[in-house]
């Protein structure tokens, strides 16, 4: 079974400031990995994928992710916040067991960020 | 890029009606639809999974016979969330799938459900 943990429920940074929102993963096979951002009463955005090509994935919006398999981590970063990053963001892990694909969400990481 | 709608976006309804909640792809063919749903503050869920012509498959404790999920065409899916009851108050969120991707959902904007 697959799962997603996200290490930081709340994550505040200054404008301007580097971002960092950790993510960690289980998964018994080679997994794809998302990085989503909500902002409030919106669905959702996807920001950047990891599908087993590069291991450094760039986004949307400036971010970019790291996959890490010693790690088994995907963390989320962006050099300078700006403040119409607040919002929320998921970090979720696919798998396709023969040819079903399931998505599993991580719980969140809610973005703050201080003028 | 790829869009997926939702109607409506949000809805009130009486306790013990049902309701009707629409996702479309807009331009793209979506052989599959997954819906979601999500409590406030909390992540997504897994509601069920939708094949155009086929049954819905549906997780682990989400009841079939109160969220009747059709997906007639590969444009359309929809939830009818039947004989609603204030906890079935939520924001409800499908995605779909493009047969020509892989591995990328496209999601809708969710649709708030408030039962009162």
């Amino acid at each position: 079974a697959q799962s997603v943990t996200q290490l930081d429920s709340h994550v505040s940074v200054s404008e301007g400031t580097p971002v960092l929102l950790r993510c960690n993963y289980s998964s018994s096979y080679s997994p794809s990995l998302f990085w989503y951002v909500q902002h409030p009463n919106k669905g959702l955005q996807l920001l950047l994928k990891y599908t087993s090509a590069a291991t450094l994935v760039k986004g949307i919006n400036g971010f970019e992710a790291e996959f890490k398999k010693s790690e088994t981590s995907f963390h989320l970063t962006k050099p300078s916040a700006h403040m119409s990053d607040a919002a929320e963001y998921f970090c979720v892990v696919s798998e396709n067991i023969f040819g079903n694909e399931k998505l599993t969400f991580g719980t969140g990481t809610r973005l703050t960020i201080i003028p | 890029g790829a869009v997926v709608s939702q109607h409506p976006s949000w809805v009130i309804c009486k306790s013990g009606t049902s309701v009707k909640i629409e996702c479309r792809s807009l331009d793209f063919q979506a052989t599959t639809m997954f819906w979601y749903r999500q409590f406030p503050k909390q992540s997504l869920m897994l509601m069920a999974t939708s094949n155009e012509g086929s049954k819905a498959t549906y997780e682990q404790g989400v009841e079939k016979d109160k969220f009747l999920i059709n997906h007639a065409s590969l444009t359309l899916s929809t939830l009818t969330v039947t004989s609603a009851h204030p906890e079935d108050s939520s924001f409800y969120i499908c995605s779909a799938r493009d047969g020509a991707t892989l591995y990328e959902q496209y999601f809708g904007p969710g649709t708030r459900l408030t039962v009162t």
